[in-house]
């Protein structure tokens, strides 16, 4: 059984350009979560969403992040514009059932932004 | 909002000893949760507690969730160097989809 896949596992971009990440959930899991972790910090959790619905994006930032996950593929997080202050670790997490402390967390993406 | 300090920050420690990290909270938690995580990885859950005054054991790990339901400790017996990482709790409530980090406990062991 595959685990939760990310990519890319490390991203460069200069500011201004955009970032996006990938997630694949494991298998039968349609509901993803993405965190984010800056240096010395724990996870702060981003989004929610379950196939093509966001259940809350309370914990992103209004300007520039969007996430989707569609009925086919990956789900995204993208970062339009992209500042110093991105860079960070992007980890998502699956679930079967939306039952948060029994989802399964991906090996995260780290973005830098020169 | 809810916030978790987790204390300590790091530890050094000697191959053998136990090891023993909390979680204090401001507010209530209705579950803890103590996750791993190994340099570039993502966390690993490593023990999950719901009831308070739960007292919980995963092999040379045991944990503890507090009376008050504002606080939770893990302990590691016999370390081992592999046992090296960072060590997160979490907590959540019923219902919530957000999961609370604390800032971590990175654990460093000489062999």
């Amino acid at each position: 059984n595959a685990g939760v896949m990310q990519n890319p596992r490390h991203l460069v971009r200069r500011r201004g350009q955009e970032a996006r990440l990938r997630c694949s959930p494991m298998k039968g899991h349609s509901h993803v979560y993405w965190y984010r972790q800056l240096p010395e910090e724990g996870l702060k959790f981003m989004v929610y969403l379950q196939k093509e619905n966001i259940i809350d994006e309370s914990g992103m930032p209004k300007e520039r992040f969007s996430a989707e996950f569609p009925k086919e593929g990956p789900s995204i997080l993208r970062i339009q514009q992209v500042v110093r202050g991105d860079s960070a670790a992007y980890f998502c997490a699956s679930s079967r059932s939306g039952s948060l402390e029994t989802q399964y967390f991906g090996p995260g993406t780290r973005l830098l932004v020169l | 909002g809810q916030q978790l300090n987790q204390s300590p920050q790091s530890m050094f420690i000697q191959e053998g000893e136990d090891v023993s990290m909390n979680c204090t909270s401001s507010s209530i938690f209705n579950t803890w949760l103590w996750y791993k995580q190994d340099p570039g990885e993502g966390p690993v859950l490593l023990i999950a507690l719901y009831k308070a005054g739960e007292l919980t054991s995963n092999g040379r790990l045991t944990a503890q969730f507090g009376i008050t339901r504002k606080d939770s400790f893990l302990n590691i017996s016999a370390s081992i160097p592999s046992d090296v990482g960072i060590y997160f709790c979490a907590g959540l409530n019923t219902g919530g989809f957000k999961t609370i980090f604390g800032a971590g406990t990175r654990l460093f062991v000489k062999a």
